[in-house]
């Protein structure tokens, strides 16, 4: 079946460095999404991402995130200078339909920033 | 925005007991996911369920859409069912990004 991937499973960073987190979403989907999950928290909403163009951010996304689809095949989120506070899991997501179709979850990558 | 709220906030099972997990949203939704957060911090999709019931397994769950309800039900709990469970609700207009409940940390022991 196939799945959502995402590189790197572990990454631990300096606060200020600049982190690229990459995904693989499935071939046919359309849709994109990043989820973070502060520790022992909910899962919050990032950014939505369709036709190469972000299509809704959330509150948290902010000038020090950004999203690419560099490739047609890779989805990446980076962050730019990062804060004590953005240390979290980040899940890539991806579906095929809008309204009518499951979000299918990669297994997270865990940002530790020190 | 929608809300989202699960209950209970934890249970603690011996192996071999069923239990009932419920999520209630506070406006009407086009579908409904439940996703198992393993150890390992992984989220599991268990079911898509706008309305209806399906099962999978030890696993069925219920959406009661008119009345903003689900339910999952756990079937002869074992050790490797422990974890977290989230529902979650795609939010109104926009890109259906999905809201997330509290979640429900479940403990099962031998």
């Amino acid at each position: 079946e196939p799945e959502v991937t995402q590189t790197p499973s572990h990454q631990v960073t300096q606060m200020g460095q600049e982190v690229i987190l990459r995904c693989v979403p499935i071939s046919n989907h359309l849709y994109f999404y990043w989820y973070r999950q502060i520790l022992g928290q909910k899962v919050e909403f990032l950014v939505s991402f369709y036709n190469n163009e972000i299509s809704e951010k959330s509150e948290i996304f902010d000038d020090q995130f950004s999203v690419e689809r560099p490739d047609g095949s890779n989805f990446t989120l980076k962050i730019r200078s990062t804060k004590l506070e953005d240390s979290a899991m980040y899940f890539c997501a991806s579906r095929y339909l809008l309204t009518t179709d499951t979000q299918y979850f990669g297994p997270g990558t865990r940002l530790t920033v020190l | 925005g929608i809300q989202v709220e699960q209950s209970p906030p934890d249970l603690i099972l011996q192996e071999g007991a069923n239990s009932t997990l419920r999520c209630n949203f506070s406006d009407s939704v086009n579908n409904l996911q439940w996703f198992h957060q393993n150890p390992w911090g992984q989220l599991i999709n268990l079911f898509y369920i706008p309305s209806g019931t399906k099962q999978n397994g030890r696993l069925s769950a219920t959406t009661v859409a008119t009345e903003r309800y689900s339910l999952l039900y756990i079937s002869s709990s074992q050790t490797t069912d422990s974890g977290v469970y989230f529902c979650a609700v795609p939010s109104s207009g926009g890109y259906n990004k999905l809201i997330f409940g509290a979640g429900t940390r479940l403990a099962v022991h031998p």
